[in-house]
């Protein structure tokens, strides 16, 4: 039983460059979100996602992009990466509406130089 | 807009002991849902509790349960007797009526001393 898993769990690139952080479910969970936490702001929503090839913005989405062209796949990407987004990313997952609990990837440390 | 207000950046606790972590929220939704979540230093989010808005008890897990007053718009976490292992960053969340998503605490850093 996998779960929810993100790759890679650690990633450090050079301003202006692209990343895409990846992020798995196995449980064919209908939403998905993506997260980024920082010191003092505990964790902000990027983009989440209601089903495939439906996406919206959360609170933070600037700088980022996502798709969701199968279920249990929702890639992040940082079209040309800055420092400010140095952070730690988690994506998560939620069966739907009626269920309580969003159950998290581990997380995926990135810097940006 | 949703609010979600962590006043205590640490506490400290001694093992055994009964540890209250505060959450006050703001919302003009009559329905919501409010969750707290550990983070040990190994990085991971647990779940560990969740209460809906029109739950006339409070929820209770284990050694965990939420006192929930909705007038004062609180939802403190109380922790009964602490272990070493209970030692990590503690988040209030939100739900927001009618999605998925969660709005976020700043979170509080508890440690539990021997």
């Amino acid at each position: 039983d996998a779960g929810i898993t993100q790759s890679p769990r650690y990633k450090i690139t050079e301003t202006g460059r692209q990343v895409t952080l990846m992020c798995h479910q196995t449980w064919s969970h209908s939403y998905m979100f993506w997260y980024r936490q920082d010191l003092g702001h505990g964790l902000r929503l990027i983009y989440y996602s209601a089903a495939a090839d439906i996406t919206d913005k959360g609170e933070v989405p600037d700088g980022y992009v996502v798709s969701r062209s199968k279920t249990e796949n929702f890639p992040l990407t940082l079209e040309s990466a800055t420092r400010s987004q140095t952070s730690v990313y988690f994506c998560a997952s939620t069966r739907g509406a009626d269920y309580n609990e969003q159950f998290f990837g581990p997380g995926t440390r990135l810097t940006v130089l | 807009a949703q609010k979600i207000t962590q006043t205590q950046p640490g506490m400290f606790v001694q093992e055994k002991e009964a540890v209250t972590l505060d959450c006050t929220y703001d919302t003009s939704d009559p329905s919501y849902g409010l969750f707290w979540y550990k983070q040990p230093s190994s990085g991971e989010m647990i779940f560990l509790i969740y209460q809906g808005s029109y739950d006339q008890q409070n929820a209770t897990e284990g050694r965990y349960s939420l006192n929930f007053q909705k007038a004062r718009k609180s939802a403190n976490l109380v922790i009964s007797a602490s272990q070493l292992g209970d030692s990590a960053m503690y988040f209030c969340a939100m739900r927001e009526p009618g999605f998925q998503k969660l709005v976020f605490g700043t979170g509080t850093r508890l440690l539990v001393s021997p």
